[in-house]
């Protein structure tokens, strides 16, 4: 069974630029997440899907990041402009339904200089 | 809004030696789980405990859940080098989860 991708896994961009993160979840996962761990830090839910339905987007800074399950398979998430203090890995996790075990992909880490 | 705080924040032992982490809560848990974080990876479930005074086994890894469900300790025996890594816990809290800071565990050969 293929696990979740990610894409990219590394980028560099300048504060002020916009960058989009991609994530394939697990064939038949219903519950899409994405989390910030900052350097340090454990990962930090940003905002949660329930096939393409918003189930929590509390934490997420809505001025200038956003998130989208379109068909309710794969999702992209953006930020525009980015700051220096969104420097993190952006981690991607499915699971088969918003109780049950999660499956984390491997991340991609943004700097932002 | 719940906190946890784990310690300590980094441990760093030799091949062999037993070590114990932990994990505190400001509220109850509803349902603790702990995982493991390779570098340049996502972290992997290890174990869910739900009952108050849980104890799992895990081959060498030992997790013990409080009776008041506020706390829990992973112990490790023998530690090889792939126990290196960040351990997590975290909480499934109102359906979504929140994490701990990490423990990070580094085993010498």
């Amino acid at each position: 069974e293929a696990g979740v991708a990610q894409s990219p896994r590394y980028k560099i961009i300048e504060k002020r630029q916009s960058v989009a993160f991609w994530c394939n979840p697990i064939s038949g996962h219903a519950t899409l997440y994405w989390y910030q761990q900052i350097l340090g830090q454990g990962p930090k839910l940003l905002i949660q899907f329930q096939n393409n339905g918003v189930v929590d987007d509390s934490q997420l800074p809505k001025d200038r990041f956003s998130a989208e399950r379109l068909k309710g398979v794969d999702s992209t998430l953006k930020i525009q402009p980015a700051k220096l203090e969104d420097s993190a890995v952006y981690l991607c996790a499915s699971s088969l339904d918003r109780v049950i075990e999660q499956y984390f992909g491997p991340g991609t880490r943004l700097t932002v200089t | 809004t719940q906190l946890l705080e784990q310690s300590p924040q980094f441990l760093s032992i030799q091949e062999g030696e037993n070590l114990t982490v932990y994990c505190n809560s400001s509220s109850v848990f509803s349902s603790l789980q702990w995982y493991r974080q390779e570098p340049g990876e996502g972290p992997v479930l290890l174990v869910t405990v739900v009952t108050g005074g849980e104890v799992k086994k895990l081959k060498r890894l030992t997790f013990q859940f409080g009776d008041a469900r506020k706390d829990s300790s992973l112990h490790i025996t023998a530690a090889q080098p792939g126990d290196t890594g960040l351990y997590l816990c975290a909480d499934n809290y109102g359906q979504n989860f929140v994490f701990g800071p990490g423990t990070r565990l580094s085993v010498l050969p």
